[in-house]
């Protein structure tokens, strides 16, 4: 079974941009959720999308914003980029939701200028 | 706030050693408290603990949970140069999940 992929892997964007990445869970998993991970916050919470719907959000702005389409692909866009944003950008797939193991995608790396 | 707390921050030991990885945490609306192994890039699953008392074990590797302590600690036995890695703490609650900000093991040949 193939894992949860994410595009692109690395990505360089300025300030004021903005970007959208990409992530294909695991088939059969309808559970989608997202993570922002730097150095110095760690891992954070962005969002969670089960069918076609924002089901958790965490404590980001609104930025940050997701969808996820009707074969539990999902997208994440972040506008007006800041140098902040820089970071390490995960998805995870799971059957149901955030209660179950998640599997993670292998993230993309994002760097603002 | 909720909040999850890992220590040590780091950790070097010599191979074969047992190390002990701690996580407490503050959490409203606990469900469930989750182990994950950082080596490259995306965490790998290790453990889902519910229930106090339990001891999960996999191989080398065991994790128990005391919810009225709030805390849970993993456990690695004869710790190998391929262990290490960032071991992430992780507490799911009602609408979210909160990570703690991980252990940096190295093992030593």
């Amino acid at each position: 079974k193939a894992g949860v992929t994410q595009t692109p892997r690395y990505l360089i964007k300025t300030r004021g941009q903005q970007v959208t990445l990409s992530c294909s869970p695991i088939s059969g998993h309808r559970s989608v959720s997202w993570y922002q991970q730097t150095p110095g916050q760690g891992l954070q919470f962005l969002f969670e999308y089960f069918s076609e719907t924002q089901r958790n959000k965490g404590n980001f702005p609104g930025r940050f914003s997701g969808r996820q389409f009707s074969n539990s692909r999902s997208e994440m866009n972040v506008s007006t980029l800041e140098l902040g944003d820089s970071a390490l950008y995960l998805c995870a797939s799971s059957l149901q939701g955030l209660g179950e193991t998640q599997y993670f995608g292998p993230g993309t790396r994002l760097l603002v200028l | 706030e909720d909040k999850v707390v890992q220590s040590p921050l780091s950790l070097v030991v010599h191979e074969g050693d047992t190390v002990t990885l701690n996580c407490s945490y503050e959490v409203t609306n606990f469900r469930s408290l989750l182990w994950y192994k950082q080596e490259k890039k995306a965490p790998t699953f290790l453990f889902m603990l519910t229930s106090s008392g339990i001891e999960k074990k996999s191989g080398r590797l065991s994790s128990i949970l005391d919810k009225k302590e709030l805390f849970s600690i993993l456990n690695i036995t004869a710790t190998q140069t391929g262990d290490s890695a960032v071991y992430l703490c992780a507490v799911e609650a009602r609408d979210k999940i909160i990570f703690g900000k991980g252990t940096r093991l190295h093992i030593l040949p």
